[in-house]
């Protein structure tokens, strides 16, 4: 069952602490996104990587954020120096790409998500 | 203005009722629409897409698309309670965009009630 695995699933730190998160994207899916969700924002698109590229990261605060992909199975989400406003569920989602507008064949796959608290 | 605009809600409907769910997008040339669900504590799960004008059906749920208005919308009908969780419409595709990016709205809370 093909699907996106993000890791840790929950994270609480102290303030300033650095905090890394991890994304495995489905096999064979070569677009890779980076999500933030909170109750007052709802779903806001931080960063998003094709064929390992970085593509946007308009949405991500670069003081603190860097999003990577070291290799094709992997991606980076760290946050240093964390802050409580950062507390959020971080989703990472996958696609395959062709440049064509997203389709139902070709939709985003989201993993379950890395609940993180900011204390 | 955000791209995406949704009413958050709670929406509430009895169980068996027709639940109305409306989009509106900001970016005229958006392509591709969807519809995901998310329950509580879970991620977001794909349930319509639509690209064309006019209604497309799948089962109870109804997506209907005016680009004219930049309006979409989801109907269910025959509500049921396992149908109470947060709906997102996505919005992909645009002007300036490389149409692989995908857009949310914050999402509305429907509460279907036995």
């Amino acid at each position: 069952d093909a699907r996106v695995t993000q890791t840790p699933r929950h994270k609480v730190t102290e303030m300033g602490q650095e905090v890394t998160m991890r994304c495995q994207p489905i096999l064979g899916h070569n677009t890779v996104f980076w999500y933030r969700q909170t109750m007052m924002q709802g779903l806001e698109l931080l960063a998003y990587f094709r064929n390992r590229a970085p593509l946007d990261d308009s949405g991500m605060p670069k003081d603190r954020f860097s999003a990577e992909m070291p290799d094709a199975t992997l991606a980076t989400l760290k946050i240093q120096p964390s802050e409580p406003r950062d507390s959020a569920v971080y989703f990472c989602a996958s696609s395959t790409n062709d440049r064509r507008p997203l389709s139902s064949g070709n939709t985003i796959y989201f993993g379950e998500g890395s609940w993180l608290t900011v204390v | 203005q955000k791209e995406v605009e949704q009413n958050s809600g709670p929406l509430s409907v009895p169980e068996g009722a027709i639940a109305s769910l409306n989009c509106t997008y900001s970016d005229r040339g958006s392509q591709s629409f969807f519809w995901y669900r998310q329950y509580s504590g879970k991620s977001p799960e794909l349930i319509m897409s639509i690209y064309s004008n006019g209604d497309k059906e799948d089962g109870r749920f109804t997506a209907q698309l005016n680009k004219a208005s930049q309006y979409v919308s989801l109907l269910i009908r025959d509500s049921q309670p396992s149908d109470s969780a947060t709906y997102l419409c996505a919005v992909n595709g645009g002007y300036g965009s490389n149409n692989n990016d995908m857009r949310f709205g914050a999402g509305t809370r429907l509460t279907v009630k036995p």
